[in-house]
């Protein structure tokens, strides 16, 4: 079946550091690909999606490219802020709706 | 108001117990979910449906049944609370079935049963 594996956390880093978060799928097909976000104390929230290959899906300053060849949606952010700090999911789409979630990755970002 | 709404936010329940988690939405959607999340595990479905006469299992099922009360309302119960219950539990809905749509999420509830 499908499934999702993405690095475990957490991942800590100072303010204004790069960050990767790294995600891969197993899925057959062409699966839609997505980060959620949740903050401490809240429900996940859609950060950005790809339908389709070499699709880059962006917001916040986040951004992920699906990857077909490699079978990769990794999360990069470019400069990184304490209100980050929150746990991420990579999740797919391959069935109609239905989503299959990676276990999560804590980012933890210090002043 | 949240587009998904979830009571409790927060229950302590025994062992034994019957309880009811709450699910609203106001977004219109067909499709409804309910997922529990554990430390370290992600989250996993417990059940879903996609209309109001549909009601299907997920991956973790057991102990737990539904009810779709209307289209806006998905309730989640335990029929006899257990200590491994004690976890997080979200709603979701979706518009489905397009791939792409994504689900929103209620806020959580916390339950803990001793």
């Amino acid at each position: 079946g499908d499934s999702v594996t993405q690095m475990e956390g957490p991942v800590t880093l100072s303010e204004e550091a790069f960050l990767t978060i790294n995600c891969t799928y197993t899925a057959t097909g062409y699966p839609s690909l997505f980060w959620y976000v949740q903050y401490p104390g809240e429900g996940l929230q859609l950060l950005l999606k790809a339908t389709k290959a070499d699709d880059k899906g962006s917001n916040k300053g986040f951004e992920a490219t699906y990857r077909k060849e490699t079978t990769s949606f990794h999360l990069e952010k470019g400069s990184v802020q304490v209100s980050d700090s929150a746990v991420y999911f990579c999740a797919l789409d391959n069935a109609g709706n239905m989503l299959t979630f990676g276990g999560g990755t804590r980012l933890m970002v210090k002043p | 108001d949240a587009d998904v709404t979830q009571t409790p936010r927060n229950r302590i329940t025994k062992t034994g117990k019957r309880i009811m988690l709450e699910c609203s939405q106001t977004k219109g959607h067909d499709r409804m979910y309910w997922y529990r999340q554990d430390p370290g595990l992600g989250l996993r479905l417990i059940y879903y449906s996609f209309d109001v006469k549909d009601i299907n299992k997920g991956e973790i099922s057991d102990g737990y049944s539904v009810s779709r009360q209307a289209q806006a309302k998905f309730s989640l119960s335990l029929e006899s609370a257990i200590p491994n219950q004690t976890a997080l539990y979200f709603c979701a809905t979706s518009e489905g079935p397009h791939r792409a749509s994504g689900y929103t999420f209620g806020s959580g509830t916390r339950l803990t049963v001793v």
